[in-house]
């Protein structure tokens, strides 16, 4: 099956500094990643769509640049919580979609990554 | 704008019980539903996806209903064991795979 994974898998920064996340595809190519966040006890929400060669879609609320997504190819993108604050410590998760995947309705989890700024 | 919720938040079982667990979303208008799975710490896994147009998914020990003009979902675990134990989410979409809409999660734990 398709497989996601994300990292670094948990991070610890200091309040002001930048934190990049990685999402990877494995074994197939997603024209289409998204990024969640989940904070504890809570659901996930999304955060923004991130297609392949073009600039993501964010969620109202979200803010563009303090959250930069980069889906420079097929199989890989980005987030970047740049001056990252307390408040932004949570549980970032991506997931993507394969065209070629039997349904069109599925999308893959990464594993998650767990960000703690102090 | 979507909202789902999930009933009970938190459920205690012994093992081998059956038992459901409830979504409901205000937005009727959806293209389908899913469950997921979710370990501590972990990311999620798919369980089952039903179509709007379907009523019903089955895998194994888990069945999953869908009353869409009503705006209910139910997951129904048979023969419960402790490996069960994770939080489960169901999630809506109104637009093919894309903006998934997660439910607010019931944790289950099933003790031996």
């Amino acid at each position: 099956g398709a497989v996601v994974s994300q990292h670094p898998s948990r991070v610890i920064c200091k309040s002001g500094t930048s934190v990049k996340i990685e999402c990877r595809s494995l074994d197939f190519q997603a024209t289409t990643m998204f990024w969640y966040r989940q904070f504890p006890k809570q659901s996930l929400m999304l955060m923004a769509t991130s297609n392949e060669g073009s600039k993501a879609t964010y969620e109202q609320g979200v803010e563009k640049d303090k959250f930069l997504i980069n889906h420079a190819s097929l199989t890989l993108s980005t987030l970047t919580v740049t001056s990252a604050h307390p408040e932004d410590s949570s549980f970032y998760i991506c997931s993507a979609h394969s065209p070629q995947a039997a349904s069109t309705d599925t999308q893959y989890f990464g594993p998650g990554t767990r960000l703690t700024v102090l | 704008k979507q909202e789902v919720t999930q009933i009970p938040a938190a459920l205690s079982v012994p093992e081998g019980e059956n038992l459901v667990l409830n979504c409901s979303f205000t937005d009727s208008a959806i293209y389908n539903l899913q469950w997921f799975r979710q370990d501590p710490g972990k990311g999620l896994t798919s369980l089952l996806l039903i179509q709007s147009s379907q009523r019903e998914q089955t895998s194994g020990r888990l069945n999953a209903s869908l009353d869409k003009s009503s705006g209910r979902s139910t997951l129904y675990i048979a023969a419960s064991q402790p490996g069960d134990s994770a939080t489960y989410l169901c999630a809506v979409s109104d637009t093919g795979f894309q903006k998934l809409v997660f439910g607010t999660g019931t944790r289950l734990l099933v003790s031996p």
